[in-house]
This record gives structure tokens, sequence and C-alpha cells, in this order.
């Protein structure tokens, strides 16, 4: 069975540290792995995918798949990016099957 | 970039009533839609997926006579909660994906259900 695990309801950091969101996942196959990120009052809307291997915000992910694991990491956390992150996890077009999301609050 | 459309944002009406919710691709052709339902300070949770031109396939424990859901044409997907009761009081958001091989869902705002 599909299954996204984040372990972290929350997540506090300072502004400037260094944000590591835990995402583990368990799937048959070869994946496709997601982060969404959802600011105050606005629509969900993805962050980055493991394919492109792109760097968006300053917000990177790996793909491993050994620990079956898709960590999003940023070396220096701003107050812009508190927010409720989901990771999520997909086959082509099937549905995207979603964690139960971290909040990250970065205190200034 | 593609935009979906959700509507209405907000409806509040009294038990018994059926609500009928839409979601819209305003710049793309949506081959598939899906509906979440999403609980307070928990994630989003998949109710049915639907193709155009064909029915809806449900999840496992979505009453398939209480949430319809019709997707009669490339833009647009409807999600009527019928007789709708307290307990179906939630946040419910759709996304839209289109086109060949891979595509993104992009996602609406979400629509907030309080029923009395």
């Amino acid at each position: 069975a599909q299954r996204v695990t984040q372990p972290e309801k929350l997540l506090s950091v300072f502004k400037g540290a260094p944000v590591e969101l835990k995402c583990n996942y368990s799937y048959s196959g070869s994946p496709e792995l997601f982060w969404y990120v959802q600011y105050s009052r606005q629509r969900l809307q993805l962050l980055l995918r493991h394919i492109s291997r792109e760097s968006i915000k300053g917000f990177t992910a790996d793909l491993n798949k050994g620990e079956t694991s898709f960590h999003l990491k940023k070396p220096f956390a701003q107050e812009e990016d508190s927010a409720m992150y989901y990771c999520a996890l997909s086959r082509g077009n099937t549905p995207l099957v979603f964690g139960k999301g971290t909040r990250l609050s970065v205190i200034a | 970039g593609a935009v979906v459309s959700q509507h209405p944002s907000w409806v509040i009406c009294k038990s018994g009533t059926s609500v009928k919710i839409e979601c819209r691709s305003l710049d793309f052709q949506a081959t598939t839609m899906f509906w979440y339902r999403q609980f307070p300070k928990q994630s989003l949770m998949l109710m049915a997926t639907s193709n155009e031109g064909s029915k809806a396939t449900y999840e496992q424990g979505v009453e398939k006579d209480k949430f319809l859901i019709n997707h009669a044409s490339l833009t647009l997907s409807t999600l009527t909660v019928t007789s709708a009761h307290p307990e179906d009081s939630s946040f419910y958001i759709c996304s839209a994906s289109g086109g060949q091989g891979y595509q993104p869902q992009h996602f609406g705002d979400g629509t907030r259900l309080s029923i009395l």
C-alpha cells in the first residue's frame, strides 16, 4: 500500500537556522515524490518534485530509495517560509497520496 | 500558469440541504479531476477521481450516493453533497490535471462547508 509519513506535526526553527522536514514513504515500485506548500490563507501549491531535481525558494529534496525518504531541506530558514508542508507521492497520473503535513514556524 | 477555480469558497446551510461545489480549470483542459476532503489540522484525504466523460472512481469508505461527482466537460467538475448533515462539514478541495504523460495537479482554493 502507498503511504507517506511525516513524523513531525510542528517544527519550529529560528530565522537563519537550517531546516529539515522529514518524509518517508512506502510504495511497491518507483514513485514520484513531491513537496507541496500551503501558506496561510492560500491554496495548496507545488513546491518541488524529485524528478526535476531543482531548488525552489532555497529548498531542495533528494530522493533516497534505500531509506525510502524524501526530506525537504533549506540551509537558512526565512520568516516567509512559515507554512504547512505536505509530502506526497504519485505514479504517473494516479492521485496524490499525502502525508499528514508538517507546520513549519520560523521564529524571528 | 494553470489555474483552478473553485466555487463557492464558503457555504453555510441547514441540515438536509444539498450543496453543489464547482471546480473549473480556467486555462487548460482537465482530463482528470480529484476531490479531496480535509478535516481541521489533518491532511487531505482523497475522496474520488473523475475522468471527463466517465463515472468517478470513489475511494473506499466514501459514499457514492452522498457525494455525487459529475465531470461532464474538460473544464468543469462538480461535487454535490446530498442531504448534508453536520458530520459532512469539512473543507473540500479539488485539483485538476490534463494532457499526455505526467501532468502536475493544480489545486483550487477549497470550499468550506458548514452544515447547521
